[in-house]
């Protein structure tokens, strides 16, 4: 299996920035995706990362540390909508194509 | 263009009946997964479908549990003698990648609800 760890809630206030952290255990590591999921409503996806670095989306950015295992999730200029469960998943090499581990999640409540 | 849909979006049962869900991928995509995502925890993949090659089953929980998929298209994850401990949402996700790819963006449906009662 794999152990993805991140933490279970965390809390901002609009027009903060917040930083969602990951680190993964694996071997053959082979891609990290973030996935936003509002409350009843299906994940969709927000990043993907396979070479260490920093890749920028607007107001979402997504980090990798492959020496590390790690990653963060850097969401700025919050809002409310923002409040939701931000899900960190690893692909790894010789894993059926695709298959996903996901972490449990980290809910972010965005207060005004 | 249409997502991916699942019905029905909520299912009440009584222990040991059977239940079908269903899931319709996103037209053209040939890789479609099966998760569950039980309260506070994260999703587990249960099956994978790839065009026609032999699904990856290997995260079924247990020999209840069965899904098929006609035609390439639409799928049905089949759970016979439920347990309340099937209780969790069932999510279905498909993707456009085939091989040779590891970025492979998952498209998920709203889920399926099941409660075993």
């Amino acid at each position: 299996g794999q152990n993805i760890d991140q933490p279970t809630e965390m809390t901002a206030t609009e027009g903060a920035i917040v930083q969602i952290n990951c680190t993964y255990q694996t071997s053959g590591f082979n891609g990290l995706f973030w996935y936003q999921q509002h409350a009843g409503e299906a994940p969709t996806f927000l990043s993907y990362n396979v070479l260490d670095g920093l890749e920028e989306k607007g107001r979402f950015s997504s980090f990798l540390s492959r020496s590390k295992g790690y990653s963060y999730l850097l969401l700025k200029e919050l809002q409310m909508k923002d409040s939701a469960s931000y899900l960190c998943a690893v692909n790894h090499r010789g894993s059926t194509l695709g298959r996903l581990y996901f972490g449990r999640g980290t809910q972010l409540t965005v207060w005004p | 263009g249409a997502g991916v849909s699942q019905s029905p979006s909520n299912k009440v049962t009584e222990k040991g009946k059977d239940v079908e869900l269903r899931c319709d991928p996103i037209s053209g995509h040939t890789a479609l997964y099966w998760y569950r995502q039980s309260l506070g925890q994260g999703l587990e993949f249960l099956i994978y479908f790839q065009g026609n090659s032999a699904p990856d089953k290997s995260g079924l929980p247990s020999d209840r549990f069965s899904a098929e998929r006609t035609g390439g298209s639409v799928s049905t994850l089949t759970i016979q003698r439920t347990q309340q401990e099937d209780s969790a949402v069932y999510l279905c996700a498909s993707s456009p990648r085939t091989s040779g790819s590891s970025y492979n963006e998952q498209f998920f449906g709203p889920g399926t609800r099941l409660t075993v009662l």
